[in-house]
């Protein structure tokens, strides 16, 4: 079992939904939670991180982080199709250096 | 100002053939890391360097893959004798600070194709 997962998708949306991407985890030691984007043949950026429970709003992208139930969540409201992308769950412990990425999910916004 | 940036962008080798990859990280990072990304999979963790040091290597898939940054700033990955299961995108990852959580800044990766 992977430490991190996430439904691969694909996800298509229309112009202005709400989306809503997921990843679990088995690791209860990890305690920074990061999203990236990833757009293709480029490296991943970073959209937002939290570190341990809670939710971060920034724009249209909120994240939330469930502990108790090693879960994490990445909403985008009002999407658009320059959100059409790979999104990246990433997950660190307090020590060490490794992040561990889940798989990705490929999400589409039809105008 | 100048991001991550990585050379080759592409790189086509023959199954046996040693290949070098190179990452130009942001001026003044401290921090340096390599991931391997697989078609379809998110990046998976390969090593990490503080300035010159090469503090964590535990995701080297085996010894034919080497890195080195000898003078805390440019890294190279090696790969020797590189099989088919080599083929990925070589991603180099910065960052400005060490020993705590930091923003990696990410280059747009070395694609490899090994035949």
């Amino acid at each position: 079992q992977k430490e991190v997962e996430q439904d691969p998708g694909p996800l298509s949306v229309p112009e202005g939904a709400i989306v809503s991407l997921n990843c679990t985890y088995s690791n209860s030691a990890f305690q920074y939670f990061m999203w990236y984007r990833q757009y293709s043949r480029k490296g991943p950026e970073l959209l937002m991180y939290t570190y341990s429970s809670g939710n971060k709003e920034d724009g249209r992208f909120t994240a939330q982080v469930d502990k108790s139930s090693k879960y994490i969540s990445l909403f985008i409201r009002d999407s658009q199709p320059s959100d059409s992308a790979t999104y990246l769950c990433a997950m660190k412990q307090n020590t060490g250096n490794q992040f561990y990425f889940g798989t990705g999910t490929s999400l589409t916004v039809i105008p | 100002g100048a991001g991550v940036s990585q050379s080759p962008r592409y790189k086509v080798a023959k199954r046996g053939q040693d290949v070098a990859l190179r990452c130009d990280p942001i001026s003044g990072h401290v921090s340096l890391f390599w991931y391997q990304q697989a078609l379809g999979q998110g990046p998976e963790f390969l090593t990490y360097f503080q300035n010159e040091a090469q503090l964590d290597k535990s995701g080297l898939p085996s010894d034919r893959f080497f890195a080195e940054r000898p003078e805390g700033s440019v890294s190279t990955l090696k790969i020797q004798r590189t099989q088919q299961e080599d083929s990925a995108v070589y991603l180099c990852a910065s960052s400005l600070r060490s020993g705590v959580w930091d923003t990696q800044y990410f280059g747009p990766g070395t694609r490899l194709t090994v035949l």
